[in-house]
């Protein structure tokens, strides 16, 4: 059973363009949302992360949107470079009381070309 | 750098070995956490320990197991190896369960 649904698992964007990755949860609990991005032959890194109780997150060029009634959240990667070229995993954990290990997506590829 | 230490960084054993895995989280936190990538599975949770004691349960071969010790290393010991059990080990270190948690650069397993 897959808590946390990615999609797509791999997106080629234009330098410029915006890149879109979206994830799907399963447990309502969940309060906890980040996005990691991971470099090749490193270990995933931070990258934003949000909670229910606000609609939208900004930092820099990066934004995740988050839609409670849909149980859906997103990134977007505006402005795409080719140094954003990285695999993205969206995760969703219980914070708090009776919280739990961060549940990850499987991941999209994303590489931003000239 | 995340804080967390991983070693070693490569190794290559033969199928039916046993191998051990060693993590030192950052410097404070509590929770060391396991997991498994994959190319078609992604990140797996495996295992959470916090300070010296399993916390939280994932999907965990029987094979496999862990320790956190009373510094706070942990280490992930994987027995009976067979060739599916090839993959990217990461260990992870967190202050508070549930958020935030800090990536190691990982352990590649190689089973032949």
């Amino acid at each position: 059973q897959q808590q946390v649904k990615q999609s797509p698992q791999s997106l080629i964007v234009q330098k410029g363009g915006i890149s879109i990755i979206n994830c799907a949860y399963e447990n309502t609990a969940f309060d906890y949302f980040p996005w990691y991005q991971q470099f090749p032959g490193k270990g995933p890194a931070l990258l934003i992360a949000i909670r229910p109780d606000v609609s939208e997150k900004k930092e820099g060029r990066f934004t995740i949107s988050f839609n409670k009634s849909a149980k859906q959240f997103s990134l977007h990667i505006m402005d795409s470079q080719p140094g954003d070229s990285a695999t993205y995993f969206c995760a969703a954990s219980i914070s708090g009381e009776g919280n739990t290990p961060l549940v990850f997506g499987k991941g999209t590829r994303l590489s931003v070309i000239a | 750098d995340s804080g967390v230490t991983q070693t070693p960084k490569h190794l290559i054993t033969a199928t039916g070995q046993r191998v051990t895995l060693r993590c030192s989280p950052r410097s404070g936190d509590l929770s060391v956490y396991w997991y498994q990538q994959s190319l078609d599975q992604g990140l797996q949770f495996l295992i959470q320990y916090y300070n010296g004691e399993e916390r939280a349960k994932g999907n965990i071969l029987e094979r496999f197991s862990a320790q956190q010790f009373p510094d706070l290393h942990s280490e992930l010991n994987l027995s009976s190896l067979e060739l599916g059990d090839s993959a990217l080990y990461f260990c992870a270190s967190s202050e508070i369960s549930g958020n935030t948690i800090y990536f190691g650069e990982g352990s590649w397993l190689t089973v032949v």
